[in-house]
């Protein structure tokens, strides 16, 4: 079945660093592959997508590259602010309109000040 | 534009009792999907509704049961509930046609006594 593996957490980074956050997925098919963000005390926000391979999804300053020879999905962000401080899940959609999300577990991150 | 709007916002039940969720879609939506995300977990699919059917199930024993009516709005209701259902669960809506993108509610947060 299809699944997605997220790097543990949580993490904590000082505001103005660089930040990776590793996602790795198993998939037949080709899968597209979403970032979320859930900050506290919300819901879940699509932060980025990609539907096919090479695709870089960006938004607020993160961006993550589809990768399929290595199936992986990993976030970035050139300089983060205390206000990126939130949950951040990697997710996919097999291959179909509507399909059903697939979460990896989530990861925490908190930027200091 | 309301956004996806779930009542109620927090729920206290005991073992054996039963209850129910509601969820209201995103204006033009007509799909919803029901997520549980237990502590620390990212969120698992419980099921999806579009035109008044279940089109897809996650791995949910049967206790876990919906609905969608005429206006798109849903319900989740959990039968016989255990400690182990003690989660937030999020509604998510969609519209059949435009499948990378899911919206989701603030979510209903369940503790099962």
């Amino acid at each position: 079945g299809n699944s997605v593996t997220q790097m543990e957490g949580p993490v904590t980074l000082s505001e103005e660093a660089f930040l990776t956050i590793n996602c790795t997925y198993t998939a037949t098919g080709y899968p597209s592959l979403f970032w979320y963000v859930q900050y506290p005390g919300e819901g879940l926000q699509l932060l980025l997508k990609a539907t096919k391979a090479d695709d870089k999804g960006s938004n607020k300053g993160f961006e993550a590259t589809y990768r399929k020879e290595t199936t992986s999905f990993h976030l970035e962000k050139g300089s983060v602010q205390v206000s990126d401080s939130a949950v951040y899940f990697c997710a996919l959609t097999a291959t179909g309109a509507n399909s059903k999300l697939t979460f990896g577990k989530g990861i925490t991150l908190s930027v200091r000040p | 534009d309301a956004g996806v709007t779930q009542s109620p916002t927090h729920l206290i039940k005991t073992r054996g009792q039963q209850v129910t969720l509601r969820c209201s879609p995103k204006s033009g939506h007509d799909t919803v999907s029901w997520y549980q995300q237990a502590l620390g977990q990212g969120p698992q699919f419980i099921f999806q509704y579009y035109e008044e059917e279940e089109r897809q199930r996650g791995n949910f024993p049967d206790r876990f049961s919906g609905h969608q009516f005429p206006n798109y709005s849903s319900e989740l209701n959990v039968n016989a509930l255990l400690l182990g259902d003690s989660a937030l669960y999020l509604c998510a809506s969609s519209l059949v046609g435009d499948s990378y993108e899911q919206y989701f509610g603030p979510g209903t947060r369940l503790t099962v006594t």
